[in-house]
């Protein structure tokens, strides 16, 4: 069980478009979902926090016009990259918690790379 | 601040030898440990945590983790490593009454033949 699905698992698109990224919880309904980015050889850095219906949380320094997130529904959260730039090729990964779960499910990451 | 401290950014060992990964956390209040395994350009999957209860916790694969309060640490030990180990571990933080996990620097554990 506690199973989070991310899609797609790597992307590449050109400088200046936007991009989509879903992440699922398959069995189970995730009351809130996190994003964070993991660039190589370092550690996580939570981007935002979303709880399903609501505006997501950003973290600072994180801009919120750049990385759009939705939670539209207790299964599903997405995050758009808009107008990418190289700088923003990174590993995007996602995580879902249930109502009083005290863990946080992962996801497998989505590797993007912005040319 | 709420912070967590790898303080071994990589660590070497021989196969079939222990080893152990430090963790400490800053903490005034309780918390939730947790220790994460990532192998190469996959997420993380939860090796083992503390919620409650024994100080002592395992995970599946013959790892364990100690949760000390006084030294507020989660060190993450395995009396016998295999090169099927070698990954990068995390060890995480939730503190109470915050949904966040607070995330170490990793430990990128190397095992050699």
């Amino acid at each position: 069980g506690a199973v989070v699905s991310q899609h797609p698992s790597w992307v590449i698109c050109k400088s200046g478009t936007s991009v989509k990224i879903e992440c699922r919880s398959l069995d189970f309904q995730a009351t809130t979902m996190f994003w964070y980015r993991q660039f190589p050889k370092q550690s996580l850095m939570l981007m935002a926090t979303s709880n399903e219906g609501s505006k997501a949380t950003y973290e600072q320094g994180v801009e919120k016009d750049k990385f759009l997130i939705n939670h539209a529904s207790l299964t599903l959260s997405t995050l758009t990259v808009t107008s990418a730039h190289p700088e923003d090729s990174s590993f995007y990964i996602c995580s879902a918690s249930g109502r009083g779960s005290y863990e946080q499910y992962f996801g497998p990451g989505t590797r993007l790379t912005v040319t | 601040a709420q912070s967590v401290t790898q303080l071994d950014s990589q660590v070497p060992v021989f196969e079939e030898a222990p080893v152990e990964l430090r963790c400490n956390y800053s903490s005034s209040v309780s918390v939730y440990l947790f220790w994460y395994v990532q192998y190469p350009n996959q997420g993380l999957q939860l090796l083992l945590k503390y919620l409650s209860g024994s100080t002592l916790v395992e995970s599946i694969n013959g790892f364990e983790a100690e949760f000390n309060k006084s030294q507020t640490s989660f060190h993450l030990r395995k009396p016998s490593v295999h090169i099927s180990d070698t990954a990068e571990y995390f060890c995480a933080v939730r503190y109470f009454g915050n949904e966040k996990l607070t995330f170490g620097t990793g430990t990128r554990l190397t095992i050699i033949p």
